[in-house]
C-alpha cells in the first residue's frame, strides 16, 4: 500500500485559500487519491478524490502533477467550520482493501 | 453521497459487559465493510473488514475472539465487544465502499460510536 506523508499541522484565516500537499511517492498505477475531512467524534467525511490532473468540486479542488507523486487539496477562501483534521489516502479503485489512513493534516482556521 | 448509520453513537459500559455497535447502509449494497478504531488526536487503525456471509478478517495484534464481527446481510455489520474493559475505550468507526461504477472506490464513514467502560 502507498504511504502518504502530510504536515501535521496549518494555521490559516478566515477567507484564505489553503493548500494541503501530501506525498506518495510509491502510488501504484491502478490508485486514486482521495481526500477526507474528520471533525472531532465524527466519522471521516468524503472531499474529494482523483487520478490525474485536476478535479473541481464544490468544495474544494484536487491538484496531482504528471507523476502523481504528490496532490494537493486546495480550500478556497477558508472559514472557521473549515478546522478540522484533512486525511489522504491513496487506494486502487476495486475498493476490496481497507483505506490506510495516515497521521492527517490538522487545520486551524482563524478569525 | 451514499449514507453509512452507525449505532448507538455513544455508549458507556462496566467493565465485563459486552457491547454490540451496528453499521449500516441505507441505500446501498455493501460486500464488503471495515472496522477502525481511533484514538483521542491519533489517526484512524483498521481494526478488520468484515465481509459478507464470511469470516472477517483481523488486522495483526486484533483479537478476534474479543472483537466479534457479523456481516450477515449486504447492508449491515456489526461488531461486539465482549468482556470489554476500560482499555477497550475508544471510538470506533464502520465504513463502507459504494460498489456503484460512478463512485470509484470512495469509502463512505459512519458517525463513529464513543465507547466509554467503566
Amino acid at each position: 500500500l502507498a504511504k502518504t506523508t502530510q504536515p501535521i499541522s496549518m494555521d490559516s484565516y478566515e477567507g484564505q485559500e489553503v493548500n494541503i500537499t501530501c506525498s506518495h511517492n510509491n502510488i501504484a498505477t491502478n490508485d486514486y487519491i482521495t481526500w477526507y475531512q474528520q471533525f472531532p467524534s465524527q466519522g471521516p467525511r468524503f472531499i474529494i478524490q482523483g487520478y490525474k490532473t485536476k478535479v473541481t468540486n464544490e468544495v474544494a479542488s484536487l491538484f496531482i502533477p504528471a507523476d502523481r507523486k504528490s496532490s494537493t487539496l486546495s480550500l478556497p477562501r477558508v472559514s472557521l467550520s473549515d478546522t478540522a483534521v484533512y486525511y489522504c489516502l491513496v487506494g486502487d479503485h476495486t475498493g476490496r482493501r481497507a483505506l490506510t489512513f495516515g497521521s492527517g493534516t490538522r487545520l486551524q482556521v482563524q478569525p | 453521497g451514499a449514507v453509512v448509520s452507525q449505532h448507538p453513537s455513544w455508549v458507556i459500559c462496566k467493565s465485563g459487559t459486552s457491547v454490540k455497535i451496528e453499521c449500516r447502509s441505507l441505500d446501498f449494497q455493501a460486500t464488503t465493510m471495515f472496522w477502525y478504531r481511533q484514538f483521542p488526536k491519533q489517526s484512524l487503525m483498521l481494526m478488520a473488514t468484515s465481509n459478507e456471509g464470511s469470516k472477517a478478517t483481523y488486522e495483526q495484534g486484533v483479537e478476534k475472539d474479543k472483537f466479534l464481527i457479523n456481516h450477515a446481510s449486504l447492508t449491515l455489520s456489526t461488531l461486539t465487544v465482549t468482556s470489554a474493559h476500560p482499555e477497550d475505550s475508544s471510538f470506533y468507526i464502520c465504513s463502507a465502499r459504494d460498489p456503484g461504477e460512478h463512485s470509484k472506490n470512495i469509502q463512505y464513514f459512519g458517525a463513529g460510536t464513543r465507547l466509554s467502560v467503566l
